[in-house]
């Protein structure tokens, strides 16, 4: 099945943004319902929203709304997650994961590690 | 946003015992609940969807029960490869999780 891949790790400052992009291993991502989640270290995991890159549908936690957003390439093979604003709570590893229509997420990708620090 | 409780926070077993891991809603989620296995440093894998129907290739020693605000998952004869993090999620209001078990080897 296809795997998701994800961008490598990132060191940012308070303040700053960050673009963390999640690619599919074969074919495209156009008809998944693909979620962002994040998880802080020895936290349990948190959703950040979802985006449907054929229905250009994106739907943001109320918590991240204000400072995420969600895009697809035009070949809609990788989608990205981009966050302004950083704080040194938002140090955690960002996943990426395909909703299922019978419920669950799978697969997830590898996770990109983001850390805010000055 | 839907909260979920996980317990016990923390659980010691025995390779070959068995184990009951609980999840409660804050509000009734129907059956729109799943399992999930983590491993230090990995992603979370799927184990159960729908509160008790297994993922693909996830062996019948893992069973998950439950509906409205409570859910177990049983795992019976752990084996090595199946100590780690259990986490729970809910999908019938939007998206949330548990704080998750941590399984040790006793």
């Amino acid at each position: 099945q296809v795997q998701l891949l994800q961008s490598g790790a990132e060191v940012k400052k308070p303040g700053s943004s960050v673009k963390v992009s999640c690619k599919a291993s074969e074919g495209t991502l156009s008809t998944f319902g693909l979620s962002w989640v994040r998880q802080s270290p020895g936290q349990g995991p948190e959703w950040v929203g979802a985006i449907i890159p054929v229905l250009g549908t994106k739907d943001y936690a109320q918590k991240f709304q204000d400072r995420v957003t969600f895009t697809a390439d035009e070949s809609m093979t990788t989608i990205f997650l981009e966050m302004k604003g950083l704080t040194h709570d938002d140090t955690a590893t960002y996943y990426c994961a395909r909703g299922r229509p019978q419920g669950g997420f799978d697969p997830w990708g590898q996770g990109t590690l983001v850390t805010v620090s000055s | 946003e839907t909260v979920l409780t996980q317990s016990p926070a923390t659980l010691a077993a025995s390779p070959g015992g068995s184990v009951t891991l609980s999840c409660r809603a804050g509000q009734s989620v129907s059956t729109h609940l799943a399992w999930y296995h983590q491993k230090p440093g990995q992603a979370p894998r799927l184990l159960v969807y729908g509160a008790s129907t297994r993922a693909t290739g996830i062996p019948d020693r893992f069973s998950g029960s439950g509906s409205g605000t409570e859910f177990t998952l049983t795992i019976s004869s752990l084996q090595s490869e199946d100590f780690g993090v259990y986490l729970c999620q809910q999908y019938f209001d939007w998206y949330s999780f548990g704080q998750g078990t941590k399984l040790e080897i006793k």
